[in-house]
């Protein structure tokens, strides 16, 4: 299994400002998946980042709003941008654990615009 | 791209009784279906999964079933016990382009009474 780990846990941050959440994980990995959760909603994909190239964003996500860096095969991390109360959520990475289908979730990091 | 639909969004069991939760893909070429459990403030966690070239699979007090031809997939959940109480999610697996990604269906509130 992928044990994987995010900072911060949360925050609560003023409209217009930016957060940028870290993402590691214990073992090397391919791809590493960044979603977001609403309150009481489902997960929903922002961004697929893998190691060395771009990353591939999901409809209705763009990367002025949502970078992402992927220096390495262990970290990533995501940036909310230019934030507004829309934006508060759960925001989760993810990845898999090579030769497994499995996907695996770090703990979140729980978002608070005000 | 794929699009998964979930039912029921609310299901309450007395404590012992079955509970099922059904989900239909829309991708025919999807295959690989997770079930998430995902307790209040926690992150989700893989409970059951199945590939598209099995038709069932069991673990102790749950079970998944999944219908190829009629594209859709069942977790059966017996003899409930209060600590089953969470959100589910189901998830199919499908291909974009050379990333492997999972769509979640919206989720079932399940809570189990004693």
């Amino acid at each position: 299994s992928a044990v994987i780990s995010q900072k911060p846990s949360r925050d609560i941050c003023q409209r217009g400002t930016s957060l940028t959440i870290q993402c590691q994980v214990d073992s090397q990995v391919t791809m590493m998946f960044w979603y977001r959760q609403q309150p009481g909603q489902s997960l929903t994909l922002i961004a697929t980042a893998n190691q060395g190239s771009e990353a591939t964003y999901e409809s209705g996500f763009v990367i002025d709003k949502f970078p992402i860096s992927r220096p390495n095969l262990t970290f990533s991390t995501l940036t909310v941008s230019n934030m507004s109360p829309e934006d508060s959520s759960i925001y989760l990475c993810s990845t898999w654990t090579g030769g497994t289908d499995t996907q695996y979730f770090g703990p979140g990091t729980r978002l608070t615009v005000l | 791209g794929e699009n998964v639909e979930q039912h029921p969004s609310t299901l309450s069991v007395q404590e012992g009784d079955s509970a099922v939760i059904k989900c239909t893909y829309s991708d025919s070429a999807s295959n690989y279906f997770p079930w998430y459990k995902q307790e209040l403030g926690k992150r989700p966690q893989l409970i059951i999964d199945i590939r598209s070239n099995v038709g069932e699979k069991k673990d102790q007090r749950i079970a998944v079933t999944l219908n190829k031809t009629a594209k859709h997939f069942s977790l059966h959940i017996t003899e409930t016990q209060p600590e089953d109480s969470a959100v589910y999610f189901c998830a199919a697996r499908s291909f974009s382009g050379s990333a492997r990604q999972l769509t979640f269906g919206s989720g079932t509130q399940l809570t189990v009474l004693p």
